[in-house]
């Protein structure tokens, strides 16, 4: 494997489900990213963690809540979602925080929240 | 927060011809990136370009940052460029924020 992987590719759940989102990268980043991104709308970042720590919260509500064990590992964990939460999520990694690094996309979980 | 706007929104070409895509940001940054996002939901870096010109292959990009704005250059386009070309911008410090995108369409 190579890059950032995301698994799985596509799910479908219920609104009093519990799923987790995977995110893995093989490029020995330092940083890793989950955005949101939904129809006609501009990928929102929902968090940022560098060496296994959130930095960053984007006010993402409490029924996100992300893991992550190692710098190579990501998850987003999901419970109660709302349908309005249906949307791709990408994961990203970079070597570090910061604009001037290049991030490398996974291909991303398409969620559809009935 | 900063706005970042992209145009044209859409796009549709024939096969061969030439572009240029728009991105517009509202206050002065640091950083700014090109993405392409292909058909499938896949995201590509083309270029990170806080300033100055750049090229690669077919494509090129220039960052005028004085006048807050970055331009996309696609010449001899092919179907394979089709999908939705993002600008992001390093705003706030350490986060990219992302316009909304051109959605390109190549015809054969």
């Amino acid at each position: 494997e190579t890059g950032v992987t995301q698994t799985p590719r596509h799910l479908v759940m219920g609104m009093t489900n519990k799923k987790s989102l995977k995110c893995e990268q093989h490029l020995g980043h330092n940083a890793m990213y989950w955005y949101k991104q939904s129809a006609k709308k501009p990928l929102e970042l929902m968090f940022v963690y560098s060496l296994e720590e959130r930095v960053e919260n984007n006010s993402v509500p409490s029924r996100f809540s992300p893991e992550c064990p190692n710098s190579s590992h990501l998850f987003l964990h999901l419970h109660t979602l709302q349908p309005e939460d249906s949307a791709l999520y990408l994961c990203a990694s970079s070597q570090d925080i910061g604009g001037t690094d290049t991030q490398y996309f996974g291909p991303g979980t398409r969620l559809t929240v009935l | 927060g900063i706005q970042v706007e992209q145009s044209p929104p859409d796009l549709i070409l024939q096969e061969g011809a030439n572009s240029t895509l728009r991105c517009n940001f509202s206050d002065s940054v640091n950083n700014l990136q090109w993405f392409h996002q292909n058909p499938w939901g896949q995201l590509i870096n083309l270029f990170y370009i806080p300033s100055g010109t750049k090229q690669n292959g077919r494509l090129s990009a220039t960052t005028v940052a004085t006048e807050r704005y970055s331009l996309l250059y696609i010449s001899s386009s092919q179907t394979t460029d089709s999908g939705v070309y993002f600008c992001a911008v390093e705003y706030p410090a350490r986060q990219l924020t992302f316009g909304s995108g051109t959605q390109l369409t190549v015809l054969p």
